[in-house]
């Protein structure tokens, strides 16, 4: 199995600024997923995080505000762009083994 | 209608009971299915994938029905650290291979 790092673990900032959140996969990994939890909800899918491409994103997630970035196949980013409370959330990495996924340790991010 | 969906509960029930969680998928081309596990304010991770076959590890079991799109979990002899929201998780290949979660079901064990 692989073992995801995520960080920043949680943050607490001011509306209209940016969030990069880093993920770290031990391993080579062929597919990288962004999630978005709410409190007391499921996992939504933001975007499948392709390497050497541009992200594949879900219904009702932009590029804009979202931009993802995957340079090998071992990282990816995900920048919260220009933030609202609205985007008070938890985003979670994942990425693919065999044939389960596997999860970052989450991001708790508070916008005020 | 959602893709993967689950009586979100919560299910409170006594140490020692049996309980199952059910859960029905939309999209009958779905491949991979599986049952996660998420404590409070942690990641989700795998408690056991399933098999059209059906499949049982220690207390849990778990079944597929394809024809009904179906699939359950099943814990026996419940333990308090048994406590926990479990997903319900499809993959799918439409248009590009993901994985959709369910709303999940809390589980709640008493003393």
């Amino acid at each position: 199995s692989a073992v995801i790092s995520q960080k920043p673990s949680r943050d607490i900032c001011q509306r209209g600024t940016s969030l990069t959140i880093q993920c770290q996969v031990d391993s080579q990994v062929t597919m990288m997923f962004w999630y978005r939890q709410q409190p007391g909800q499921s996992l939504t899918l933001i975007a499948t995080a392709n390497q050497g491409s541009e992200a594949t994103y879900e219904s009702g997630f932009v590029i804009d505000k979202f931009p993802i970035s995957r340079p090998n196949l071992t990282f990816s980013t995900l920048t919260v762009s220009n933030m609202s409370p609205e985007d008070s959330s938890i985003y979670l990495c994942s990425a693919v083994g065999s044939p389960e996924a596997f999860f970052g340790q989450g991001t708790r991010l508070t916008v005020v | 209608r959602k893709e993967v969906e689950q009586d979100p509960g919560p299910f409170n029930v006594p140490e020692g009971a049996t309980v199952a969680f059910n859960c029905t998928y939309s999209n009958s081309a779905s491949q991979s299915f599986f049952w996660y596990r998420q404590d409070c304010r942690k990641e989700p991770k795998l408690l056991m994938s399933v098999y059209s076959s059906g499949n049982e590890d220690g207390r849990f079991t778990a079944q597929l029905n394809r024809a009904s799109q179906y699939i359950s979990l099943l814990i026996r002899d419940s333990k308090l650290s048994d406590s926990a929201t479990y997903l319900c998780v499809v993959t799918t290949t439409s248009g590009t291979y993901k994985y959709i979660f369910g709303t999940g079901t809390r589980l709640k064990v008493l003393a």
